[in-house]
Parts: C-alpha cells; sequence; structure tokens
C-alpha cells in the first residue's frame, strides 16, 4: 500500500500569515494515463471532510483562491497564501492512483497562533 | 443540492451486527461509484471499501473484509453496509462519500462498539 506522510502534523500560524502542508508519497503517484491522482480535504471542527484540491493543483468550486496546491512526483505540498480564522481545521492528503485501497495523510491540524 | 445522507449508526455489543445506509440526492447516482470511509474517534480517515456503479466492481480494506459488506440499490439511490461480527476498533464515524474523486461527503453517522 502507498504511504502517505504529512508534515507537520500541527501548525499555529497567525492570522493573515501564510501556511504551508508537506505531503510525501511512498510511491510515485503519476498514473499511467498522465495525471497524479493527489487531493487535499479540509475538515473543520465538528464537519465532515471537503475535498479543497483535487488532480495536485485544481480548486474544487467555492474554494478560496488563497489555497494553492502543487507538487510531482512523490512530493506534494498545500499552501493558504493568507490564514483566515475560518480555515482552522485538519488538512488531508490523499492518493488515488494506486487503488485500492485509498490512503490519506495522518492529518495536519491547522490553529490560530 | 447534490447531496449524501448517512444514517443506521448506534451502540452495538462486540460481535454484533449493523446495517448502514446512505441516500443520495441531486446527481445520477447509477452514475458513479461510491466508497464508505471512517474515523475513529480524534483519528484520521481511513478508507473501508468501494462499490462501482452497477456493482460489478467491489474492494475492501484488509482491515474489514470477510465482515463487511457494501452494496447499493440504484433505483432507490441508496448505498448500504452491512457490517457484522463488530469489534471494538470499528467505532468511528462512518462516511460516504462520491466516486474516486471524493467530491462529495455525506455527515456521517457514529457507530460504537461495546459492551
Amino acid at each position: 500500500d502507498v504511504v502517505m506522510t504529512q508534515s507537520p502534523l500541527s501548525l499555529p500560524v497567525t492570522l493573515g500569515q501564510p501556511a504551508s502542508i508537506s505531503c510525501r508519497s511512498s510511491q510515485s503517484l503519476v498514473y499511467s494515463d498522465g495525471n497524479t491522482y493527489l487531493s487535499w480535504f479540509q475538515q473543520r471542527p465538528g464537519q465532515s471532510p471537503r475535498r479543497l484540491i483535487y488532480k495536485v493543483s485544481n480548486r474544487d468550486s467555492g474554494v478560496p483562491d488563497r489555497f494553492s496546491g502543487s507538487g510531482s512526483g512523490t512530493d506534494f505540498t498545500l499552501k493558504i497564501s493568507r490564514v483566515e480564522a475560518e480555515d482552522v481545521g485538519v488538512y488531508y492528503c490523499m492518493q488515488g492512483t494506486h487503488w485500492p485501497p485509498y490512503t490519506f495523510g495522518q492529518g495536519t491540524k491547522l490553529g490560530i497562533k | 443540492e447534490v447531496q449524501l445522507v448517512e444514517s443506521g449508526g448506534g451502540l452495538v455489543q462486540p460481535g454484533g451486527s449493523l446495517r448502514l445506509s446512505c441516500a443520495a440526492s441531486g446527481f445520477t447516482f447509477s452514475s458513479y461509484g461510491i466508497n464508505w470511509v471512517r474515523q475513529a474517534p480524534g483519528k484520521g480517515l481511513e478508507w473501508v471499501s468501494y462499490i462501482s456503479s452497477g456493482s460489478s466492481t467491489i474492494y475492501y480494506a484488509d482491515s474489514v473484509k470477510g465482515r463487511f459488506t457494501i452494496s447499493r440499490d440504484n433505483a432507490k439511490s441508496s448505498l448500504y453496509l452491512q457490517m457484522n461480527s463488530l469489534r471494538d476498533e470499528d467505532t468511528a464515524v462512518y462516511y460516504c462519500a462520491k466516486s474516486g474523486a471524493f467530491d462529495i461527503w455525506g455527515q456521517g453517522t457514529m457507530v460504537t462498539v461495546s459492551s
């Protein structure tokens, strides 16, 4: 199974400052069709997960443009350009290239400093 | 509105059974595969099972293989998870999530396995 490793696991950020979360996979996530099936999810306290980014860098509808995804192969990053109070929660990366099983990172808890 | 709504959770003793349901609306349910994902209290997300649009392809996580059965009724736009031989470690919120894209999630239903 592909292991997804996120860092840091806890991320205190000052409002208005940038934040960055790293996600590394144990093998390349490039699929035979040329796509890379790496997604990012946000889970606010008490809520269900919500997809933010798919195929590395594509933002979902309604996701603020302060969120961006980048990376390739085995190394990926989620960046928030200016953290707002509503961004508090846990962020997960997930790979959909080598499935089953789909595998998630451990989660990164973003809080306000 | 595109929506998934889970139900059927509750308290069950170890070794017991429970059947979860997921009702879909706002999209053509019969055209998409659906997943079950769970989250133990205070823990991360764990994929549990997948069923294709026509039920021809089914996968399970090793942790539930042989104990859980996924099924669907496209006429009712509904997904099910029959959970047998439940263990303490199956205690979690269970979510249904649309397709391999995981672009739509339900609100979850809590399953507690405890004596």
